[in-house]
Order: structure tokens, then sequence, then C-alpha cells
């Protein structure tokens, strides 16, 4: 099974900074198979980005996603309000299709 | 807009067993697989099985092999997710999401469906 590990845990910035979420996998996701998620709380999670670098439709292009093989970053270029969220990868190279533990962007 | 819509949230006692529906809308429902993804209390994700509504070919989490069955009815653009022998730590969050055909991320999810466990 693909572990993946998200860094930092915890991330505090203020609206209108700049975010960069890790993503860590335990060996390599070819062809790039890796997605990002956003929750809220109460909500469903809400695809962002697939194909490690792909926008989902109607996501804005503050969101950026890059990387390969073992490591992989989501941007967020200036955040806005509605930003602030727990944030996850996911891994669909091989079966579990297994999510990192999450990274909490929160309001400094 | 394409929806998905799950039944209503549910108590159950352990060793019982439970059956969620996630009702698919504004899109053919044999086009896409549905995948299960569950989140207990404060916790993250966990992928759970996929289903084929084209062929009825499933995959299932190997730590759930046994208990967990995934059906469908295109009659009604239905997908259904079985937990049996529920224990206190299956009490969770479970969704429904449309599985994109280009690989197994997902494109759309369900509201979610409580399930709680407890004697």
């Amino acid at each position: 099974e693909i572990v993946l590990t998200q860094s930092p845990g915890t991330l505090s910035l203020s609206a209108g900074e700049r975010a960069t979420l890790s993503c860590r996998a335990s060996e390599s996701v070819s062809s790039s198979f890796l997605a990002w998620y956003q929750q809220k709380p109460g909500q469903a999670p809400r695809l962002l980005v697939y194909g490690a670098s792909s926008r989902a439709p109607a996501i804005p292009d503050r969101f950026s996603g890059s990387g390969s093989g073992t490591d992989f970053t989501l941007t967020i270029s200036r955040l806005e309000p509605e930003d602030f969220a727990v944030y996850y990868c996911q891994q669909y190279v091989s079966s579990p299709y297994t999510f990192g533990q999450g990274t909490k962007l929160e309001i400094k | 807009q394409v929806q998905l819509v799950q039944s209503g949230a549910e108590v159950r006692k352990p060793g019982a067993s439970v059956k969620v529906s996630c009702k698919a809308s504004d899109y053919t429902f044999s086009s896409y697989g549905i995948s299960w993804v569950r989140q207990a209390p404060g916790q993250g994700l966990e992928w759970m099985g996929w289903i084929s509504p084209y062929n009825g070919n499933t995959k299932y989490a190997q730590k759930l092999q046994g208990r967990v069955t995934m059906t469908t009815d295109t009659s009604t653009s239905t997908a259904y997710m079985e937990l049996r022998s529920l224990r206190s730590d299956d009490t969770a969050v479970y969704f429904c999401a449309r599985t994109s055909f280009l690989g197994y991320y997902f494109e759309y999810w369900g509201q979610g469906t409580l399930v709680s466990v407890s004697s």
C-alpha cells in the first residue's frame, strides 16, 4: 500500500499570502496519478487537481499542482478567505487508493 | 449539474448491517464508476471500493473484503453500499463519489451519510 505523508500538519497564514502544501509518497506515483481535494467542515471533499497538475473544472487558477515521482505540491498563489480548509492528496496508481492524512490551512 | 444524493443517517448495533444508497442524476449513470469513501469522526479519508454500473465489476479494499458489498440499479441510477458485521470503528460518514474514467479519482461527491455503531 502506498503511504502518503502530507506536511505541514497545520499551516497558519493570512489572506493574500501564498500557501505551499506538500505530499510525499512512500513509493513512486507513476504517470502522476495524484489528486488534491479541499474539504470544509461538514462538507464533502471537492476535487481541485488531478494528474498532479490538471485543475478540475471551475477551480480558480490560484490553485496549482506540481511534482512527480514521490514528491508533489499544491500551491495556492494568493489565499482568499474561502480557501481556509483541510486539503488531502490521494494516489490512484494502485489499489488501495490512499489519501494523505491532510493539511489544515488556518487563518493566522 | 451532476448530483449524488445519499440516504439519511443510520444507527446500528455492533454485529448488524447497514445499506447506504446514492442516487445519481444529470449524467449517464452507466458511463462512470462509483466509489465509496468513508471518514471516521475527526479523521482522514479512506477508500472502501469501487463499482462499475456498466457491468457490475467491483474492486474492494482488502481490509473490508468479506464485509462489504457494492451494487447498482441502473433502472434508478442508484448505487448501494452494504457493510456487515458492524463494529464501533465503522462509525463514520460514508461518501459516494463519481469516479473519473481517466483514473480512480473522485470528480463529484455525495453529501455523506453518517453511520453510527453503538450498543
